[in-house]
């Protein structure tokens, strides 16, 4: 079955210091991979994708993710963490079952300390 | 840029009300989405829709039917509203041709029954 892991529900960290969020997924031929974030009481928006192509990817905000097909993992990274980064980050992967169809990771909570 | 509205940010019901969400976007998109998303579970998709009057269950239907007139217009329903819908709602569209697209997301509404 098709399905998304973030092993950490809640991350801190301090400003300044370096990020690292994990992703594992299960998915039987080559993934669409894409890393959402939601600010508190927003919607979610688009910080990157992997179709295809450099296995490392840059996004918005200072982010970049690295999709290993040999880990199934599509961790997100981000050397130098800002207050205003503090949100929810979502992982999904598609396509599931047509339609563009994305299944969502449970989600990881990011706080900064200052 | 593309926009989805939503057309309420947070709502209170009671036990029983027939609840309609409404979801709009912008862009012309084929695919449009509606998801509920709750603490600890991520995003899981409730209905979607590939064009006008067409729509499919997704993974929770249960206890919600949908409505698509418009193109441009995506309507969520709880026919009788129960305490376990309480919840936020997302709605989401896509393109539907071509690479696969991401999808674009409206702020949410928060739903609480009593």
């Amino acid at each position: 079955a098709q399905s998304v892991t973030q092993p950490d529900i809640h991350i801190t960290v301090s400003e300044g210091a370096s990020l690292e969020l994990r992703c594992n997924y299960s998915y039987g031929a080559t993934p669409y991979l894409f890393w959402y974030v939601q600010s508190p009481g927003q919607g979610l928006q688009l910080l990157l994708k992997y179709f295809s192509g450099d296995t490392l990817v840059q996004g918005i905000k200072g982010f970049e993710a690295e999709f290993k097909r040999s880990q199934s993992s599509f961790n997100l990274r981000k050397p130098s963490v800002h207050w205003s980064d503090a949100a929810e980050y979502f992982c999904a992967v598609g396509p599931s079952g047509g339609y563009n169809k994305l299944i969502f990771g449970a989600g990881t909570r990011l706080a900064v300390h200052p | 840029d593309v926009k989805v509205t939503q057309s309420s940010r947070y709502l209170v019901k009671r036990t029983g009300e027939k609840v309609f969400l409404e979801c709009v976007q912008d862009m012309d998109h084929e695919n449009m989405f509606w998801y509920r998303q709750d603490p600890g579970l991520g995003l899981r998709l409730i209905y979607f829709s590939y064009d006008v009057k067409m729509k499919e269950k997704g993974d929770i239907p249960e206890g919600y039917s949908v409505s698509r007139e418009k193109k441009e217009r995506f309507s969520l329903i709880l026919e009788s509203a129960s305490t376990n819908q309480t919840s936020m709602y997302l709605c989401a569209s896509s393109f539907g041709t071509g690479l696969y697209n991401e999808q674009f997301f409206g702020p949410g509404t928060r739903l609480t029954v009593l």
